[in-house]
């Protein structure tokens, strides 16, 4: 099977600006979270879709938004984007009610 | 709201030795999930282990196993035979509920270096 896929890999924005990521889960995993990692804060949970519903949230801004299509693709998009969204985002899927998450590469996003 | 706690922010280990790393964590649940995972300086994060919290036996996965004391709420993760593949930051997360299932808390992570 193939992993877990994210793109683009590394995206370089403008304060102010918009931008949205996207990540392919294994075939047949239906969960899709979102983790923010950053030198200063580690890793961060942003949210989960499970079947295109958000199931869980973490704290973060209403900036951070998300979204799952029915292939279970989901995009996560940050609005109006601060120097402090400079982060690795990382996906992580997982089938059916398993425990266990399998990452994707992740998206270097650079804030200037 | 549950915290994971890595007390060593870098270890190092000559290649063969053993090494320990070590996670403490703060629940009220009874029911939860502990894993350790591996992110090497590619940056892919690799499951290493898991632990049932409902199980008492220590989860074994080849050269790398857990000693994990529900009451002290420590789980750490032991490295025999170390590799310099071995060679990345590792982080332990916690995970309770399965409406929590998609939803891990780490630990700040732990940069284990095994030298030649």
């Amino acid at each position: 099977k193939a992993g877990v896929t994210q793109t683009p890999r590394y995206l370089i924005k403008t304060r102010g600006q918009q931008v949205t990521l996207s990540c392919s889960p294994i075939s047949g995993h239906r969960s899709v979270s979102w983790y923010q990692q950053t030198p200063g804060q580690g890793l961060q949970f942003l949210f989960e879709y499970f079947s295109e519903t958000q199931r869980n949230k973490g704290n973060f801004p209403g900036r951070f938004s998300g979204r799952q299509f029915s292939n279970s693709r989901s995009e996560m998009n940050v609005s109006t984007l601060e120097l402090g969204d400079s982060a690795l985002y990382l996906c992580a899927s997982r089938g059916g009610e398993s425990y266990e998450q399998y990452f994707g590469p992740g998206t270097r996003l650079t804030v200037t | 709201a549950q915290t994971v706690t890595q007390s060593q922010p870098e270890m190092s280990v000559q290649e063969a030795e053993t090494v320990t790393l070590s996670c403490t964590y703060d629940t009220s649940e009874n029911n939860y999930y502990l894993f350790w995972y591996k992110q090497p300086p590619s940056r892919q994060m690799i499951l290493v282990i898991r632990q049932e919290a409902y199980k008492q036996q220590n989860a074994t996965e080849n050269r790398f196993s857990v000693n994990f004391q529900k009451a002290a709420k420590s789980f750490s993760l032991k490295i025999s035979d170390s590799q310099l593949g071995d060679t990345a930051m590792y982080f332990c997360a916690f995970k309770s509920g399965i409406w929590n299932a998609g939803k891990s808390t780490f630990g700040d992570g732990t940069t284990l270096t095994v030298k030649p």
